[in-house]
């Protein structure tokens, strides 16, 4: 598909465990970003990167959360010791170029976390 | 920092309604300004957006103008469809232009 495509869809684990969400941004889009969407709330910022490294980080709630993209394409959110509290859709967004000031942002159906 | 606050809902409408979803924004310097649709099932989707001052978005009848002097981006639409069923979000992105800030959301019901 030409969308953004992220897997799993749904995910449900215990606390305690590590998970990994996956994201494959639009072919040849240079911009990446996590967010997270807490029941009734809005996305928030976790992460952007431009190409391979991240360019604004500041959006990770703490330690146990970390996103690569080794390669510029597709990226990976880990989340360690996962916590109740972390249960969310966690969505993906990617963009041709730059910000959202610059381009579009093109955003997948999301993968919902849940932590029992 | 930045921050959006839009109107709480559920808006509920009878076909062929007007539509007016309130938002108001926090940021320093000159935010360009978005309008957000999430449908049933899909994912967030451009809907309009504006970068300047007076500057006014528009797409699928739905209007938003870029207001400063009241720091707003109001959503509106004049004869609203059953297909407009959904979830609005307010965003915006600062100076820096990294990302976006959304609002709560805004979910609108649309009865035919």
């Amino acid at each position: 598909g030409a969308g953004v495509s992220q897997t799993p869809s749904n995910k449900v684990t215990e606390k305690g465990k590590y998970v990994e969400l996956r994201c494959d941004p639009i072919s040849g889009h240079t911009a990446l970003y996590w967010y997270r969407q807490s029941l009734g709330q809005g996305p928030e910022f976790l992460i952007y990167f431009q190409g391979t490294g991240a360019a604004d980080d500041s959006g990770l709630p703490n330690d146990r959360f970390f996103a690569v993209r080794p390669e510029g394409s597709v990226s990976t959110l880990k989340i360690q010791r996962t916590e109740r509290g972390d249960s969310a859709v966690y969505l993906c967004a990617s963009s041709l170029m730059g910000g959202p000031n610059t381009g579009e942002l093109f955003f997948g159906e999301g993968s919902r976390l849940t932590v029992l | 920092g930045d921050s959006v606050t839009q109107m709480e809902g559920p808006v509920t409408l009878s076909e062929e309604a007007f539509l007016t979803i309130n938002c108001t924004y926090t940021a320093t310097g000159y935010p360009s300004l978005f309008w957000y649709v999430q449908y049933p099932g899909e994912g967030l989707q451009l809907l309009l957006k504006a970068t300047k001052a007076d500057d006014k978005g528009s797409n699928k009848g739905f209007e938003a103008t870029y207001r400063k002097e009241t720091t707003s981006f109001h959503l509106e639409k004049g004869s609203v469809q059953v297909s407009d069923s959904a979830v609005y979000f307010c965003a915006l992105s600062g100076a820096a232009g990294n990302k976006l800030t959304f609002g709560g959301g805004t979910r609108v019901l649309v009865k035919p």
